[in-house]
């Protein structure tokens, strides 16, 4: 079973529309998530962390945490085409961490293409 | 204030031929971090240091792969023998300090292609 699932996508969405980004996780025990952006040929850069469940909102994105279903999501509002890039999706998974509690497991990432 | 650096940007060698790979992480940061990033496999740890040591090197695929960090500067990821497969992008990132919730800050990438 792999650790973090992610559809690869690509997803494609209209400029205006919410692109809505979604992750699973395998590890019960994992505390804090991360939503990082890459654009091609770039390295990632973070967007967002949640570790509570519910909603967390940052401007146009929202990331949404369900601990009980293991699923993590990220809203992207009013969606515009430099948001056109690839998502990953990171957990923090205690049961990899060897004694510590630090080690980021990602996803593959989902490709988000936003249409003028 | 500068970010992670790493050189080279990209490096193309023959297999068999040793690759060394540099990083300098953000100034004060205590925690460093060795990715690699590959269509098939995502983006992987390899390796993290804390305070130059070395503290989980789980991800590191085989021998061939070792890594070091001198002192709080400067990390190096060292391939011998490079084989084709070692062929994909390698991050450093860093952070400053430990925590759950603490933001990993990635550098630019090394571009390897081993023919």
């Amino acid at each position: 079973q792999k650790e973090v699932e992610q559809n690869s996508g690509p997803l494609s969405v209209p400029e205006g529309a919410i692109a809505s980004l979604n992750c699973t996780y395998s590890d019960r025990g994992s505390q804090s998530f991360f939503w990082y952006r890459q654009y091609s040929g770039k390295s990632p850069e973070l967007i967002m962390f949640i570790y509570s469940n519910g909603d967390k909102e940052d401007g146009r994105f929202t990331a949404q945490l369900n601990k009980a279903s293991q699923y993590v999501s990220l809203l992207i509002r009013d969606s515009q085409p430099s948001d056109s890039a690839t998502y990953l999706c990171a957990v923090n998974s205690l049961k990899e961490a060897r004694g510590s509690n630090y080690k980021l497991t990602f996803g593959k990432g989902t490709l988000l293409t936003v249409n003028p | 204030d500068a970010g992670v650096i790493q050189s080279p940007r990209h490096e193309v060698t023959e297999m068999g031929q040793e690759v060394t790979l540099r990083c300098k992480p953000i100034s004060g940061h205590d925690y460093l971090f060795w990715y690699r990033q590959t269509m098939m496999r995502g983006l992987e740890l390899l390796i993290y240091f804390n305070n130059n040591v070395p503290i989980d090197d789980s991800g590191m695929p085989e021998d061939r792969f070792s890594a070091k960090m001198p002192n709080a500067s400067f990390s190096t990821l060292k391939i011998q023998p490079s084989e084709p497969r070692d062929s994909a992008v390698y991050f450093c990132a860093s952070s400053s300090r430990g925590g759950v919730t603490e933001t990993q800050y990635f550098g630019p990438g090394t571009r390897l292609l081993v023919l």
